[in-house]
């Protein structure tokens, strides 16, 4: 059974940086991109970036390059989201999510971690 | 990048009725389209993905269809699980990976 764990959320002030994880079980990891996607509070879903299989290529939203970083460890079958300068409009709960064989759709989602950006 | 138009935002049905959402998109995305469901407090759920082809395990009342840049996805038969919402995802053109706004299914 595929399963994604995120973790590392919680309340941050501006400005400052948070880097969340998520533990994966289940599937190969190492064979599969791999992705986050967000949900602003009562909002729709916004992917923010994706990683490839070995990690040597990653992608992002406009709005967010420079100043997250995705990564991996296939080693630890870890996915990584490191954020920094957080601002009011990164509040958002953060899914990662396994993209399917072909690098196409996400077939397989984490429960979420919630990040709130506040003084 | 590719825009997802979808309607409406919010629809409301009675028990067995039949419901419909479209989405639209920004240009021909040659049937790459997925349906999620996301219940409140939960993370989406695959649906339906390439337009038409239902996941394991999604009921048979679901079902989509589309070409170009016009997708629609129905539920027949409404059931009181369906009350969720649902986004449409266009992976056409990659990267980004696009959502529709979604849509809120309630009950009448």
């Amino acid at each position: 059974e595929v399963q994604l764990v995120e973790s590392g959320g919680g309340l941050v002030q501006p400005g400052r940086s948070l880097k969340l994880s998520c533990a994966a079980s289940g599937f190969t990891y190492s064979n599969y991109v791999m992705a986050w996607v967000r949900q602003a509070p009562t909002k729709g879903l916004e992917w923010v970036a994706s990683i490839s299989t070995g990690g040597g290529n990653t992608y992002y939203r406009d709005s967010v390059k420079g100043r997250f970083t995705i990564s991996r460890d296939n080693a630890k079958n870890t996915l990584y989201l490191q954020i920094d300068s957080l601002r009011s409009e990164d509040t958002a709960t953060y899914y990662c999510a396994k993209v399917s064989r072909d690098g196409r759709w996400f077939d397989y989602w984490g429960q979420g971690v919630m990040v709130t950006v506040s003084s | 990048d590719i825009q997802m138009t979808q309607s409406p935002p919010s629809l409301s049905a009675s028990l067995g009725d039949k419901v419909t959402i479209t989405c639209q998109a920004s240009q021909n995305i040659n049937k790459y389209i997925a349906w999620y469901q996301q219940k409140p407090g939960k993370a989406p759920r695959l649906l339906i993905r390439y337009t038409s082809t239902l996941e394991s395990g999604t009921p048979s009342r679901f079902s989509g269809s589309g070409s170009g840049r016009d997708y629609s996805f129905s539920i027949s038969n409404v059931e009181s699980e369906d009350i969720a919402s649902y986004y449409c995802l266009q992976y056409d053109n990659l990267p980004p990976w696009t959502f529709g706004g979604g849509t809120k299914l309630e009950l009448k």
